[in-house]
């Protein structure tokens, strides 16, 4: 089981500033199968980043994501106020596909 | 427009079943995988199982093996995960997930199961 490290557990900024979010794997993931998902409180997920840098259908281009192997990176420039919230990394290469415990963005 | 509308679940006691149901809209359902993924509240996501757009193929968390079963009916669009043996550490919100791979892209509003006597 590829297991997904992120940090920091949480992440305090002001409004305009950059947010950079790390997901360490266990070990590499195949063709970089790694998706970001941003979670308000009571709703489900939603998708901002899939195969670890292309962006989901109306993500704006604030967030992009790199990495490839066994790190990764969400980075979130000039962080408005709406996009506090909790971001989940996932790989859905290998089974069982997992998640990162995720990183609590506050204002 | 997606739509994946969660529907089944409520309180439960230890070791009786549950079946959750997941009817999909605006898409080709049988193009998809289709996957549940459940969440403690305040708590992190959990991957349970997926089933291949063809139902011919599924895979589950060691967690929930031989207990759950996945399972679709393309013909209603519609998606189930059956429960058996619950126990309170199944006690989630249970998301259902749609993707044109194993990818979850789409997400439905999430039911809740309460396993308690």
């Amino acid at each position: 089981e590829i297991v997904l490290t992120q940090s920091p557990g949480t992440l305090s900024l002001s409004p305009g500033e950059r947010a950079t979010l790390s997901c360490r794997a266990s070990q590499s993931v195949a063709k970089n199968y790694l998706g970001w998902y941003q979670q308000k409180p009571g709703q489900p997920p939603r998708l901002l980043i899939h195969d670890a840098s292309v962006r989901a259908t109306g993500v704006p281009d604030r967030f992009s994501g790199s990495g490839s192997g066994t790190d990764f990176t969400l980075t979130i420039n000039n962080v408005e106020p709406d996009d506090f919230a909790m971001y989940h990394c996932q790989q859905y290469a290998h089974s069982p596909l997992t998640f990162g415990q995720g990183t609590r963005l506050d204002i | 427009e997606v739509q994946l509308v969660e529907s089944g679940g409520g309180l439960v006691q230890p070791g009786r079943s549950l079946t959750l149901s997941c009817t999909a809209s605006g898409l080709t359902f049988s193009s998809y995988w289709m996957q549940w993924v459940r969440q403690v509240p305040g708590q992190g996501l959990v991957w349970v199982s997926l089933i291949r757009g063809d139902g011919t193929s599924s895979i589950y968390a060691d967690s929930v093996k031989g207990r759950f079963t996945i399972s679709r009916d393309n013909a209603k669009s519609t998606l189930y995960l059956q429960m058996d043996s619950l126990t309170a550490a199944d006690t989630a919100v249970y998301y259902c997930v749609a993707g044109a791979g194993w990818q979850p892209d789409h997400w439905g509003q999430g039911t809740l199961v309460t396993v308690s006597s």
